[in-house]
């Protein structure tokens, strides 16, 4: 079975400073990987996705994830964040079972 | 514009009523998925459909139903056994019939039951 484990369920960061958020998967399969952004009483939008090839991806609004299979991660990056950031974001896996997995998500808090 | 059309935005229900939501889709997607959001909890699979007139339950299809007569609607029906409705409930759907595309989702439907 697949899982996804997002450790931290709130993130608090000053405007302009960098900013991780980790997601751990499990599987027993080859996986792929995205990470989704949802603002208050919206539906999620995808941010950014590893399906294959180059293990770092990046989305267009700064926001980068790298795959890496020996730890089993897709920690999501920005170097400098700004208050439109605020938000709560998902990491999602899929596989061979034509399952998507969500993790329960990271409140992003971008404070002034 | 293509998307996913969920409706209504907000939903209320009195306990014991069944109640049903929309989904459409004009993206000419065959596979479409129902998901329940709680607080903390993140995205837990109701429902999905890689194809007309087939679907699968997903991880808590209790209590709930969904039928897939046509490519671009998936409704879902929250029925009286279900013991906590209230929720926010997202539609979304994916070209092919794979597990390599990213998911599309709607704005959602917020429903309460009192």
């Amino acid at each position: 079975a697949q899982s996804v484990t997002q450790l931290d369920s709130q993130v608090p960061v000053f405007e302009e400073a960098p900013v991780e958020l980790r997601c751990n998967y499990s599987s027993s399969v080859s996986v792929y990987l995205f990470w989704y952004v949802q603002y208050p009483n919206q539906g999620l939008q995808l941010l950014l996705k590893y399906l294959s090839g180059s293990t770092l991806v990046e989305s267009i609004n700064g926001f980068e994830a790298e795959f890496n299979k020996s730890q089993t991660s897709f920690h999501l990056r920005k170097p400098s964040v700004h208050i439109s950031d605020t938000a709560e974001y998902f990491c999602a896996v899929s596989g061979r079972s034509y399952k998507y997995i969500f993790g329960t998500g990271t409140r992003l808090k971008v404070l002034a | 514009d293509g998307g996913i059309t969920q409706s209504p935005k907000y939903l209320f229900r009195k306990e014991g009523q069944n109640v049903t939501l929309s989904c459409e889709q004009n993206l000419n997607h065959d596979a479409m998925y129902w998901y329940r959001q709680d607080p903390g909890q993140g995205l837990r699979l109701i429902y999905y459909s890689q194809i007309v007139n087939d679907f699968q339950k997903g991880d808590i299809a209790e209590g709930y139903s969904v039928s897939r007569e046509k490519k671009e609607s998936f409704p879902l029906t929250v029925t009286s056994a279900q013991k906590n409705p209230t929720a926010f409930y997202l539609c979304a759907s994916t070209p092919g019939q794979g597990y390599n595309s990213p998911l599309h989702f709607g704005n959602g439907t917020r429903l309460t039951v009192t």
